[in-house]
């Protein structure tokens, strides 16, 4: 069966640190997605790709970065770890076309940044 | 830019009854999709239910139905004979129809709680 994954599914960190969480698709989605949750705050975007080579920043990429070199992964890195990046981090895809395209959903990485 | 809001931080309903959460939205388009999705304790984000702004006809899915009034632009969603397993976060979210927007806009989230 198709799936989304990410992993680690739970990172310790030091504030500074260059950290990279995975996301990996089988459902050779297009569109995928990278969003922080928060207390008070549901889901925010972080950056987006539509496809191959293609990265869009969401709105809160500050700190944030991604890159796309194949259909099946979108890997997030934050720069240098900040406490403020503590949070729960969901990778996700959808196809492109016509249509609702409802978004798929990895397990979730749940990062803290000591 | 739209936006999505969920007034109601956390609902309580008893087991068998049924419960509304709410859902608003502001967005000058005119075609657009709705979803309500599911987060259980699991942390698993679950598609709960789909609206097409297009259509008049409320969608339903089993025990789950939506209340969609666009002009007014509310789109609730009732959930009937509620069972323990139905306890988790709801959010509400909002996509553009316009051709190659594919990202979401979500709520802040309804935490619903199940009393035996």
């Amino acid at each position: 069966d198709a799936e989304i994954t990410q992993s680690p599914r739970h990172k310790i960190t030091e504030t500074g640190r260059q950290v990279t969480l995975a996301c990996h698709q089988t459902w050779n989605h297009n569109n995928m997605f990278w969003y922080r949750q928060d207390l008070g705050h549901g889901l925010r975007l972080i950056h987006y790709s539509y496809g191959v080579q293609d990265t869009n920043k969401g709105e809160v990429s500050d700190g944030y970065s991604v890159s796309r070199s194949n259909t099946e992964d979108l890997p997030l890195t934050l720069e240098s770890a900040a406490s403020s990046q503590t949070s729960v981090y969901f990778c996700a895809s959808s196809e492109s076309g016509g249509g609702p395209r409802e978004q798929y959903f990895g397990p979730g990485t749940r990062l803290t940044v000591t | 830019a739209q936006t999505v809001t969920q007034s109601q931080p956390e609902m309580s309903v008893q087991e068998a009854e049924t419960v509304t959460l709410s859902c608003t939205y502001d967005t000058s388009e005119s075609d657009y999709y709705l979803f309500w999705y599911k987060q259980p304790p699991s942390r698993q984000m679950i598609l709960v239910i789909r609206q097409e702004a297009y259509k008049q006809q409320n969608a339903t899915e089993n025990r789950f139905s939506v209340n969609f009034q666009k002009a007014a632009k509310s789109f609730s969603l009732k959930i009937s004979d509620s069972q323990l397993g139905d306890a988790a976060m709801y959010f509400c979210a909002y996509r553009s129809a316009h051709s190659g927007t594919y990202k979401y806009i979500f709520g802040t989230g309804t935490r619903l709680k199940v009393l035996a």
